[in-house]
């Protein structure tokens, strides 16, 4: 049973530098989910997938911020020109695109430090 | 925009004791989720309510959806070490499925 996996783990960059993750959704999950978590908060929904298709965007999500699922499985977060203020948590989730899309399921995350 | 109370912030307590956390909105809600989160790991989903009034149970814990439909609590029975961690309620959107999470509630244990 493979759950929802990110690499890096953690990653540490500097001010100015571009970054990118990844997400390995549970693989008959269409539905993936990207969130933010600083510490002390819960987390904060960035954008998300159906499929392949990113279908919304918070406006915590920058211009400097991308995502794709180009095949509608695998995701890629990029952020380019980090800032300090990018330092966090960044989340996965996947879930089912029936009801069960409130049940979503986590990976581990990314900590992202900008030095 | 939404925004979702939990309290108590943090709990400390005697191991085997039964505890007992909220979350509160200002706004009706169509779904409550309880998750928990252990350092360096991400949320684990616990208890999914969809009804207003709705009780459910998974294994010591139990969840309700208040019947207003902007409130619901969670409750864990006999608290054992591994309870540790962050607790935190969710709304889901009924149209994206985008959670929409509280500040959590943090729980210690002490054996």
């Amino acid at each position: 049973d493979t759950g929802v996996s990110q690499n890096p783990r953690h990653k540490i960059t500097k001010r100015g530098q571009n970054v990118t993750f990844r997400c390995d959704p549970i693989s008959e999950h269409n539905r993936l989910y990207w969130y933010r978590q600083t510490l002390g908060q819960g987390p904060e929904f960035l954008t998300y997938f159906q499929n392949e298709a990113q279908l919304e965007k918070s406006r915590l999500l920058s211009d400097r911020f991308s995502a794709e699922r180009p095949k509608g499985s695998f995701s890629t977060l990029e952020i380019q020109r980090t800032e300090q203020g990018d330092s966090a948590m960044y989340l996965c989730a996947s879930a089912r695109g029936d009801r069960g899309f409130y049940e979503q399921f986590f990976g581990p995350g990314t900590r992202l430090t900008v030095l | 925009g939404q925004q979702l109370n939990q309290s108590p912030q943090s709990m400390f307590i005697q191991e085997g004791e039964d505890v007992s956390m909220n979350c509160t909105s200002s706004s009706i809600f169509n779904t409550w989720l309880w998750y928990k989160q252990e350092p360096g790991e991400g949320p684990v989903l616990l208890i999914a309510l969809y009804k207003a009034g709705e009780l459910t149970s998974n294994g010591r814990l139990t969840a309700q959806f208040g019947i207003t439909r902007k409130d619901s609590f969670l409750n864990i029975s006999a608290s054992i070490p591994s309870d540790v961690g962050i607790y935190f309620c969710a709304e889901g959107s009924s149209n994206t499925g985008k959670l929409i999470f509280g500040q959590g509630t943090t729980l210690q244990v002490k054996p």
